[in-house]
Formats: C-alpha cells, structure tokens, sequence
C-alpha cells in the first residue's frame, strides 16, 4: 500500500501561491494521486486527480515528477475560505485501491 | 445531482440500542463506502461496496453492519455499541470501474452515551 507523507501544517497569506507537497514512494504503476480538502464538521471535497506530469482544473494545479514519488498540490491566491485540511490519497488502480487518508495538511491562511 | 445526503445529521444513542444510518445518492454510482473520522483525524474507511456487494470490510467489529438494499441506498446498522464509537460517520460514493473521484456526504455525528 502507498503509504503517503504531508506536512502537518502550512500558513500562508490571502493572495499567495500555496504548494502543498506528499510524499508517496511506494506508488504502484496503477495508482492515482487524488486530493481532497476537508473544513471542520463536513464530508472530504475532492479537489483534483492526477496520474502523471500536471493536471489543471479550475481549482487547483496538480504536478507529478517523473518518477511519481511525490506530488504537489498548488492553490493559487489562496484566500481565508482556503483555510482548511487538505489530504493526499493515493489510490489504486485495481477494484477499489487503498483508500487510506494520510493525516493531511493544516493550512490556515491569514488576512 | 453532485449530491450524498446522510440522515440523521445527529444521532445520541445508548449501548443498547439499536439504530440506522442512512445515505443515498442518485449519481448513478456503483461504489458506495463508509468512512469512520474521529475528531482532528484522517477519515478512515470502514467498508466499501461495489455494484450492490461488499468488496471491502476493513476488519470494522460485527457491531457495524452494513447494507446496500439498491445501488442508490447505502444504510450502517449499529447495535452494542461502545462509547469509542463515537464519531462522525462519512458516506461517499464514486463511479467505480477504476474512476476515483469520490462524492462525500454531510456526516452524521454519533454520540455513543
């Protein structure tokens, strides 16, 4: 299984570029890098998904390295609704994968 | 309808009681999982079902019991339970078929008294 590696927490400013980095080195070829944010007392929302190189949707930038042992998300202008725990999951290419939630990142933007 | 709801919100129970939770979807998904997050924890999944069957139990006690009567309904049935349990129960479903976007619900928050 990919176990997955994250900052526990990260503080930025409104406006700024936020990259949150895991780290994933047991990744099988089958597997997806996926990324989920979660505010306090509400169910995960998933953020973007990515297999290789880079990944771009109206919320977010996702950037995988060759080698797929590590990924990062990118939050551009970040503003205080950003505030909130952001998870890493690696999941795999079989039936249902792996499923497991590392313990995510803190980010707390600042006015 | 990008949409997962679970009822209750809340729910207080006794350890002799028993009692239901309740998720649905209609997205037309045919993977549906149950996630069990204690507080300031990492979502941690408990079953998974694929196109109506239980693919995945993840050694969660008998005093879970899950079920998906159709593939729009998935229900977590609870009886003996310890106050440990108490939690926030997570419904999630994705198109399965190697498709990972998963769709979470609300939670129900579970007191266990």
């Amino acid at each position: 299984l990919a176990k997955t590696t994250q900052p526990i927490s990260m503080d930025s400013y409104e406006g700024q570029e936020v990259n949150i980095t895991c780290s994933h080195n047991n990744i099988a070829t089958n597997d997806y890098i996926t990324w989920y944010q979660q505010f306090p007392s509400q169910g995960p929302r998933f953020i973007i998904q990515g297999y290789k190189t880079k990944v771009t949707n109206e919320v977010a930038s996702l950037f995988i390295p060759a080698d797929r042992k590590s990924s990062t998300l990118s939050l551009p202008r970040v503003s205080l609704s950003d505030t909130a725990v952001y998870y890493c999951l690696v999941v795999g290419g079989g039936s249902q994968g792996n499923l497991i939630f590392g313990k995510g990142t803190k980010l707390s933007v600042k006015p | 309808d990008t949409e997962v709801t679970q009822t209750p919100k809340h729910l207080v129970m006794g350890m002799t009681n028993k009692k239901s939770l309740k998720c649905e979807q209609h997205m037309g998904h045919r993977a549906m999982y149950w996630y069990k997050q204690k507080a300031k924890k990492p979502p941690e999944l408990m079953f998974v079902y694929s196109y109506e069957k239980l693919s995945i139990n993840e050694s969660v006690p008998s005093r879970f019991s899950p079920e998906c009567p159709n593939s729009s309904l998935l229900n977590l049935h609870l009886h003996a339970l310890q106050p440990e349990d108490s939690a926030l129960y997570l419904c999630a479903s994705s198109e399965g078929q190697g498709r990972w976007e998963q769709y979470f619900g609300p939670g129900t928050r579970l007191t266990v008294t």
